[in-house]
């Protein structure tokens, strides 16, 4: 089946560290990959998305990479920013009934950011 | 340019009593999902509609839950006889149907609904 695995949290960092978070997937056939981001007490917002194996997906200093030889899709950031503090969530694109689709999250990784 | 709307915010129910969730999706998208957040969790689908039809439904709840997406007006999900256990935050998204197929495949979510059941 499809699934999404994603590194447990929380992640505390200072301001300026390197940011890793790592998200594996199984799935069949070759989804769509995304990072949503969740800040507190609001809804999600995409961050970035991948489509094909080797895709770059970047947005405001974010990266992720569609690895299909690993099926990893990690996220990273040279250098983080308190303003970067909340929940962020890796998802897949899954087939449901008559060819559309849904999204099948991981269990999202909290990351704390300190001046 | 209006994001998905969703109504109320917060909702705060007793045991037995009905909740109704309102999600109004962006201008031009056709395409309505529900997802329920339990806390500490990722978010799990629940419904996928298009306009008076309800496309898919594989996530919902059995007994109690309801979804609709009438010609005119919002998407409801309804719940019934709440129980604390359906205390979460329950996310609308929306979708275009237009483009490039993969584009499909992007949702955009609104602010959420919590539901506390007491």
């Amino acid at each position: 089946g499809n699934s999404v695995t994603q590194m447990e949290g929380p992640v505390t960092l200072s301001e300026e560290a390197f940011l890793t978070i790592n998200c594996t997937y199984t799935a069949t056939g070759y989804p769509s990959l995304f990072w949503y981001v969740q800040y507190p007490g609001e809804g999600l917002q995409l961050l970035l998305k991948a489509t094909k194996a080797d895709d770059k997906g970047s947005n405001k200093g974010f990266e992720a990479t569609y690895r299909k030889e690993t099926t990893s899709f990690h996220l990273e950031k040279g250098s983080v920013q308190v303003s970067d503090s909340a929940v962020y969530f890796c998802a897949l694109s899954a087939p449901i009934s008559g060819g559309y689709n849904k999204l099948i999250f991981g269990a999202g990784t909290r990351l704390a950011v300190h001046p | 340019n209006a994001g998905v709307m969703q109504n109320p915010r917060h909702l705060v129910r007793r045991r037995g009593q009905e909740a109704r969730l309102r999600c109004s999706p962006m201008k031009g998208h056709s395409h309505v999902y529900w997802y329920r957040q339990l806390p500490e969790e990722g978010l799990k689908f629940m419904v996928y509609l298009q306009k008076e039809n309800i496309i898919d439904e594989s996530g919902m709840p059995k007994e109690r839950f309801s979804a609709e997406f009438p010609k005119e007006g919002p998407s409801i999900l309804r719940i019934q006889q709440v129980v604390r256990g359906d205390s979460a935050a329950y996310f609308c998204a929306s979708s275009p149907r237009t483009g490039p197929s993969r584009n499909w495949e992007t949702q955009y979510f609104g602010p959420g609904t919590r539901l506390l059941v007491l």
